[in-house]
C-alpha cells in the first residue's frame, strides 16, 4: 500500500548549524501533514502542521515545506540545538484513499546534534 | 491537566495470555487512537475512537479489541498474547475527529511477550 517514508534515517548535524529532514510521501491525495519529535523512552511530541493548500509554514525555529509536484516534506530546524536530538517522524492523512481519520506515520530520522 | 496516562509503564506476558492496557485522557477530547510502535519503526494504527460509543481499526488492528464507553478511556485489550504483539504501544487523544490536528501521546506501555 501507499505509504509516508523518509530518505536518510540518521543526520549528524554541528550545533549551531540548520539541519533539514526530508519525507516523500506516496498518497497524492492526502491533504494534511505532520511532523513529530520522539526523544528516548517518550510519547511523540507535535512540532508542526501544514495543509495541502499551503506551501511553507513557519514556526518557532521550525519550517514545514510541502512541495505536492514531487510529494516531498522537509522540515528545517535553524540554529540547531543538542536538545533537538532526537527522533522525527512525518505523517499524512490519506483519508480521502483510505476512509480513515487517521495519519499513516513515516519510519522515522535519527537527528544527532554533535557539541 | 495530567494529559494522557497509560497504565502499566512495562508489561510481561506469556503466549496465550490476555491483558488490557488502559488509557485516559482529561482534556475533554473525543478523539482517542492507539498505536503500537516496533524497534526503527514507526507508529502503527491499530484502533481508534472520534467518540464515545464509536470504534475503528486502522492498519493493524487483529488480536486487538478496544471499547469507548465514557470519553475519558480507551483500553486496549489483547485476547491472546503473542510474541508478535512485542512492542511499545502509545496512547494518543486529540480534539479534532478527523485525523488532522496534534494528537496528545501517552508516555507509552512497553510490552514483552514471552
Amino acid at each position: 500500500g501507499e505509504s509516508v517514508g523518509l530518505h536518510l534515517p540518521t543526520l549528524s548535524v554541528q550545533e549551531g548549524d540548520n539541519s533539514i529532514i526530508n519525507c516523500a510521501y506516496s498518497n497524492s491525495a492526502s491533504d494534511y501533514f505532520i511532523w513529530y519529535k520522539q526523544e528516548s523512552g517518550k510519547g511523540p511530541q507535535f512540532i508542526i502542521d501544514i495543509r495541502s493548500n499551503m506551501d511553507k509554514r513557519q514556526g518557532q525555529r521550525v519550517t514545514v515545506l510541502l512541495n505536492k509536484t514531487v510529494k516531498h516534506l522537509s522540515l528545517q530546524i535553524a540554529a540547531t540545538q543538542p536538545g533537538d536530538s532526537a527522533v522525527y517522524f512525518c505523517a499524512e492523512n490519506p483519508r480521502r484513499v483510505t476512509g480513515r481519520r487517521a495519519l499513516t506515520f513515516g519510519s522515522g530520522t535519527r537527528l544527532q546534534v554533535q557539541p | 491537566n495530567a494529559g494522557v496516562t497509560q497504565t502499566p509503564k512495562f508489561q510481561v506476558l506469556k503466549t496465550g495470555q490476555s491483558m488490557t492496557l488502559q488509557c485516559a485522557q482529561d482534556m475533554n477530547h473525543e478523539y482517542m487512537s492507539w498505536y503500537r510502535q516496533d524497534p526503527g519503526m514507526g507508529l502503527r494504527l491499530i484502533h481508534y475512537s472520534v467518540g464515545a460509543g464509536i470504534t475503528d481499526q486502522g492498519e493493524v488492528p487483529n488480536g486487538y479489541n478496544v471499547s469507548r464507553s465514557t470519553t475519558e478511556d480507551f483500553p486496549l485489550r489483547l485476547l491472546s498474547a503473542a510474541p508478535s504483539q512485542t512492542s511499545v504501544y502509545f496512547c494518543a487523544s486529540s480534539y479534532s475527529t478527523g485525523g488532522r490536528g496534534e494528537q496528545y501521546f501517552g508516555p507509552g506501555t512497553r510490552l514483552t511477550v514471552t
